[in-house]
């Protein structure tokens, strides 16, 4: 069946630094979304990708989505303590309503 | 606007004992999603709803389990009996529903979910 993988699990960096999370999956998809849940909290949704190659940004958050339409990234430039949480990537194929989400990247920021 | 709301938002009971958790969607929103997450992996679709109708249950895990969503409004997720390996947190997701070339992509709105813990 589909997978979607996310790369890394963790990642701890100081704050200030960059934080990259890759998403990857089996299946060509149709659109993506984004999503950040904080500690103790619930999935928030950032964005969706649905064009091959999109780039969007959101203030210090740049987003793509490859030209495969199969694997994404979300890039976080110059880290701030309120960034900490975990984002999840959810992939959904054409004709489907599901969406399959990624392992998660559980970011800290260390201040 | 209100938005999506589950109860209980902890529950513990013993293996074999009945649950019964409810969602309560953003009002107007056709599509009704439950998801869970056990302890640190990923968040896995159970089941998806349109209005009262089950679109998608590729993702329950066995018939212990049974959702419903009674008129189209709020949806319970019912397990019977419970097992240790259902522990975790069971969340509800919301949209609305775009007859349009925008199908699927509506943005999906999470409730806090409701954290299951079975003994």
């Amino acid at each position: 069946g589909q997978q979607v993988m996310q790369i890394p699990q963790y990642q701890h960096v100081q704050e200030g630094e960059d934080f990259t999370t890759y998403c990857n999956s089996s299946t060509t998809l149709s659109n993506i979304q984004w999503y950040k849940q904080r500690p103790g909290g619930h999935p928030v949704f950032l964005i969706q990708l649905v064009k091959s190659g999109e780039v969007k940004k959101q203030k210090r958050l740049t987003f793509q989505f490859g030209e495969a339409k199969k694997n994404s990234s979300l890039h976080i430039t110059a880290t701030q303590t309120t960034d900490v949480g975990t984002y999840f990537c959810a992939g959904r194929t054409s004709g489907t309503y599901k969406y399959i989400f990624g392992t998660g990247t559980r970011l800290k920021v260390l201040a | 606007e209100a938005g999506v709301t589950q109860f209980p938002s902890h529950s513990v009971i013993e293996k074999g004992q009945t649950v019964t958790l409810r969602c309560d969607p953003i009002s107007g929103h056709d599509n009704l999603y439950w998801y869970r997450r056990v302890m640190g992996k990923e968040i896995k679709f159970l089941l998806h709803f349109v209005k009262e109708s089950k679109q998608d249950e590729s993702g329950m895990p066995n018939n212990r389990f049974l959702a419903e969503r009674t008129g189209g409004t709020y949806s319970t997720l019912k397990v019977q009996p419970a097992e240790l390996e259902d522990s975790g947190v069971y969340f509800c997701a919301s949209s609305q529903g775009i007859r349009s070339e925008r199908w699927g992509q509506e943005t999906q709105y999470f409730g806090p979910g409701t954290r299951l813990l079975v003994l």
